[in-house]
């Protein structure tokens, strides 16, 4: 039982670059999350799904998409990378709706030059 | 505004020492509180959960209290050892918004020395 996994680990990206992020889990869990964590800030949240077939837009989703073609994966795309996207992509997933603990993956370090 | 406030922002303390991290939140309405803990380059792994009617709870050496009435949170390790060198987050949850929205603080670094 692998958890939530992300791949990759680290990128480096020039502006205007695309790229995808993938957030896998083996826990069979409804709820999946990306967020960006930068310094002296609390994580925020990019986008959502409560469902395969389903995404919704967190707090901060400009600049990203995201897709569940597989309740198990969550995608981030960047379309067009910007210098502003540098930052750490946590993944997370959670069984249902209340009262469930958030399972973080080990994130992603991306740096857009 | 929904607001998680930790603080302080860095401490530093010698092996085998007590502390205390303080949060403070006006999050409303008020579902649950609970208290991560992130290592450097890794992902948040919860430590406790409390909801409204839970004071404090306990998980070895990590004892998190609650006072709803003041919306105040702390987090007390005891006898720290140098594993708990990490960052500590408060994080409450909000009702409603479809996704029982969290709102995370800032974290506390914390570092112990041998």
């Amino acid at each position: 039982n692998a958890g939530v996994t992300q791949t990759p680990k680290f990128r480096v990206l020039k502006t205007g670059q695309s790229m995808t992020l993938l957030c896998a889990q083996d826990m069979n869990h409804e709820y999946m999350y990306w967020y960006r964590q930068d310094p002296g800030m609390g994580l925020r949240l990019i986008h959502y799904s409560v469902g395969e077939g389903t995404t919704a837009k967190g707090e901060v989703p400009d600049g990203y998409n995201v897709s569940r073609l597989k309740k198990q994966n969550f995608l981030l795309g960047l379309e067009s990378a910007a210098p502003s996207q540098t930052s750490v992509y946590f993944c997370a997933s959670r069984p249902g709706l209340a009262g469930n603990e958030q399972f973080f993956g080990p994130g992603t370090r991306l740096t857009v030059l | 505004k929904n607001q998680v406030e930790q603080s302080p922002q860095s401490l530093i303390i010698l092996e085998g020492k007590n502390c205390t991290l303080q949060c403070n939140y006006t999050v409303s309405p008020f579902s649950n509180l609970r208290w991560y803990k992130q290592d450097t380059g890794r992902g948040p792994v919860s430590l406790t959960i409390m909801t409204f009617s839970e004071n404090t709870k306990s998980n070895g050496r990590y004892t998190a209290t609650l006072d709803a009435d003041t919306k105040q949170s702390s987090l007390h390790i005891t006898a720290s050892q140098l594993s708990d060198s990490a960052s500590y987050i408060c994080v409450v949850s909000a009702l409603g918004g479809g996704y029982n929205k969290l709102i995370f603080g800032a974290g506390t670094r914390l570092a112990v020395h041998p």
